[in-house]
């Protein structure tokens, strides 16, 4: 059984701060790793894909890097902001379907 | 380009009963996959389709069932509903198969076994 782990549970940050969580997920039939922002009452909303051993991906305030070899997946938030609470899920795709984190819950205080 | 949408919303079920879900993907996207939400849980793989066809299969029991029309709409078919059924079930759609496309959520049926 393929299990995804993110660390931490929940978080809260006071605005401004920057903070990071963790994915880490099996380092053997890796094909990609999704990340997703799911706000309350809307839909996931996809953040990034990373396929390649130490990608990088940057959007706007928010970035991800990817280690394939020891099984983890780092995603960073810079200067948060009120609107960055929500949930933060990764995925992890070995080729056949995905296999999703319990998740990081993040509170942005104003 | 209008997003996924999932029919009905809300639903309320009594235990013994079918329901049937249904998703529509973002045009030009021929895969759509299902997932449950439940309490605790995190997002757990039902199936997905991919033009027509049964891709991949989680490990759910066989009253969990679905399809796929040829203007790739889904369909999920819960049979003999059982308290432990309810749900946020959340369909995704996606340009291709392969895992490294990204995958478009809808904003799910929220399924109450009573």
């Amino acid at each position: 059984i393929l299990n995804v782990e993110q660390s931490p549970q929940s978080l809260h940050v006071q605005e401004g701060d920057s903070t990071n969580f963790t994915c880490s997920f099996p380092s053997s039939n890796f094909y990609a790793l999704h990340w997703y922002r799911w706000e309350t009452a809307k839909s996931p909303e996809a953040l990034f894909v990373m396929t390649l051993n130490g990608d990088e991906k940057k959007k706007g305030r928010i970035s991800a890097t990817l280690n394939t070899k020891e099984g983890y997946s780092y995603l960073y938030i810079k200067g948060s902001q009120p609107e960055d609470s929500a949930t933060y899920l990764c995925a992890f795709n070995y080729g056949q379907n995905f296999v999703f984190g319990p998740g990081t819950r993040l509170s942005v205080l104003p | 380009k209008a997003g996924v949408t999932q029919t009905p919303r809300y639903l309320i079920k009594t235990r013994g009963q079918q329901v049937t879900l249904s998703c529509s993907p973002i045009s030009g996207h021929r895969s759509v996959s299902w997932y449950q939400q439940t309490p605790g849980q995190g997002l757990q793989f039902l199936f997905e389709y991919f033009s027509e066809t049964q891709r991949n299969k989680g490990n759910f029991p066989g009253r969990f069932s679905g399809r796929q029309f040829s203007n790739s709409r889904s369909e999920m078919n819960v049979s003999t509903l059982e308290l432990g059924d309810s749900a946020l079930y959340l369909c995704a759609s996606s340009a291709d198969n392969h895992g490294s496309y990204e995958q478009y959520f809808g904003p799910g049926t929220r399924l109450t076994v009573t």
